[in-house]
């Protein structure tokens, strides 16, 4: 059973364009909701989370926006460039729990 | 400031054999998990280590142990390796005292079964 459904699996983005990976969680004891950034051959970093309490946060080009009635969370990379190319895992977790449980990942190319 | 660090980076075994990877964690970090990403997917979690105590374990078979030294480093071994577990194994750091869910990633230990 998968908790996090992350979409879509590719996506290539024009250098300036606006970037939108979604993803979906099931389980509503979920409360920390990270995205990583996975460079080929590095561990993933983490990149932004938000807690359901606010629905939107915002660090520099980076936005998640949070809808806790669907259940659904996103990520906006504005002003897409080069090195922004990686893949993205959004991953959900409950607060002072260590095990995160992540979607499969959706691989950026952003286009010069 | 040293990051979570692995080793080694990579491994060849033999199906049948067994292996250990380690972890250092972020120093101040109390806390190591445990995932293994297999090529295409995203982490899926092993085990979580608190002092020295296992805190958490994922669905994974008894071929799978880990511990914790009391320098808060951690150990995962593998036995009787099979073509399946070739995969990234990664470990990542907490401090701990509630924070656990805010987790630093290490490089990893990029496993390859034959």
């Amino acid at each position: 059973q998968q908790q996090v459904k992350q979409s879509p699996q590719s996506l290539i983005v024009q250098k300036g364009g606006i970037s939108i990976i979604n993803c979906a969680y099931e389980n509503t004891a979920f409360d920390y909701f990270p995205w990583y950034q996975q460079f080929p051959g590095k561990g993933p970093a983490l990149l932004i989370a938000i807690r359901p309490d606010v629905s939107e946060k915002k660090e520099g080009r980076f936005t998640i926006s949070f809808n806790k009635s669907a259940k659904q969370f996103s990520l906006h990379i504005m002003d897409s460039q080069p090195g922004d190319s990686a893949t993205y895992f959004c991953a959900a977790s409950r607060t002072n729990a260590g095990k995160s449980t992540f979607g499969d990942g959706t691989t950026l190319t952003v286009k010069p | 400031d040293a990051g979570v660090t692995q080793s080694p980076t990579h491994l060849i075994k033999t199906r049948g054999q067994h292996v250990t990877l380690r972890c250092s964690p972020i120093s101040g970090h109390k806390s190591v998990s445990w995932y293994q990403q297999v090529l295409g997917q995203g982490p899926q979690f092993i085990f979580q280590y608190y002092e020295k105590e296992e805190r958490g374990r994922g669905n994974f078979p008894d071929r799978f142990s880990a511990r914790q030294f009391p320098n808060y480093s951690s150990e995962l071994n593998v036995n009787a390796l099979l073509l399946g577990d070739s995969a990234l194994y990664l470990c990542a750091s907490s401090s701990g005292g509630g924070t656990f869910h805010e987790q630093y990633f290490g490089p990893g230990t990029r496993l390859t079964v034959t």
